[in-house]
């Protein structure tokens, strides 16, 4: 079956511009995770939806991003007021959400952000 | 400090040899431990997953858990020039995943 869809796969924005990014799971499954990857970096958690249960924020750095998950399938991450220090590689996955099989996560391909 | 420390490499090695790695972890609550295979421009893919101290094999790879140490290896036999690429540990508990910085393999034909 298709596995997690991400668009754009790149993306080259100007500082100060918005930018919006799409994640499209697997189907049925409940959990969704953003993370943002930068250059010999390893992945930096960002927020995590489970079902209908309010998101977990934790990983956000700063109040210039915020996501969403509409329906319980596909997400969108949003940066506001873009900031060169925000270029990376934004990744998403999905897993199953029960506890046997929530750290079992399946990776898009990411978006590769450029700011300006 | 951080949680989860990887070496970055590059290790490079020539084909056929065995490749070693291994990441170190501080914090105990960590109950799963895992193995990711990333390759240049594509998203992570799930190598080896192991909950318990031990080691798990699958094919030519053995995923190595100690607890009492907090540290895991994964070592990758008979290694192929198809295996270049970056290998990042994770571990977690109750599904959020810390990443090391990922060891990046070059296997040399």
């Amino acid at each position: 079956g298709a596995g997690v869809s991400q668009s754009p796969s790149n993306k080259v924005t100007e500082k100060g511009k918005d930018v919006e990014l799409r994640c499209d799971p697997i189907s049925g499954h409940t959990a969704l995770y953003w993370y943002r990857q930068s250059l010999g970096q390893g992945l930096e958690f960002l927020i995590y939806f489970q079902g209908n249960s309010a998101p977990d924020k934790s990983g956000l750095p700063s109040d210039r991003f915020s996501a969403e998950r509409t329906g319980g399938s596909v997400s969108t991450l949003t940066i506001q007021r873009t900031q060169q220090e925000d270029s990376a590689v934004y990744l998403c996955a999905s897993s199953w959400g029960d506890l046997l099989n929530r750290e079992t996560q399946y990776f898009g391909p990411g978006t590769r952000l450029l700011v300006l | 400090q951080k949680e989860v420390e990887q070496d970055p490499g590059p290790l490079s090695v020539p084909e056929g040899a065995i490749v070693s790695l291994n990441c170190t972890y501080s914090n105990s609550a960590f109950q799963y431990f895992m193995w990711y295979r990333q390759y240049s421009r594509k998203g992570p893919e799930l190598l080896m997953y192991t909950y318990s101290s031990g080691n798990k094999e699958d094919g030519r790879f053995t995923a190595q858990v100690d607890k009492s140490s907090k540290y895991i290896s994964l070592f990758i036999r008979d290694s192929q020039p198809s295996d270049s690429a970056t290998y990042l540990c994770a571990m977690s508990s109750w599904g959020k995943l810390q990443f090391g910085a990922g060891t990046q393999v070059v296997v040399t034909p």
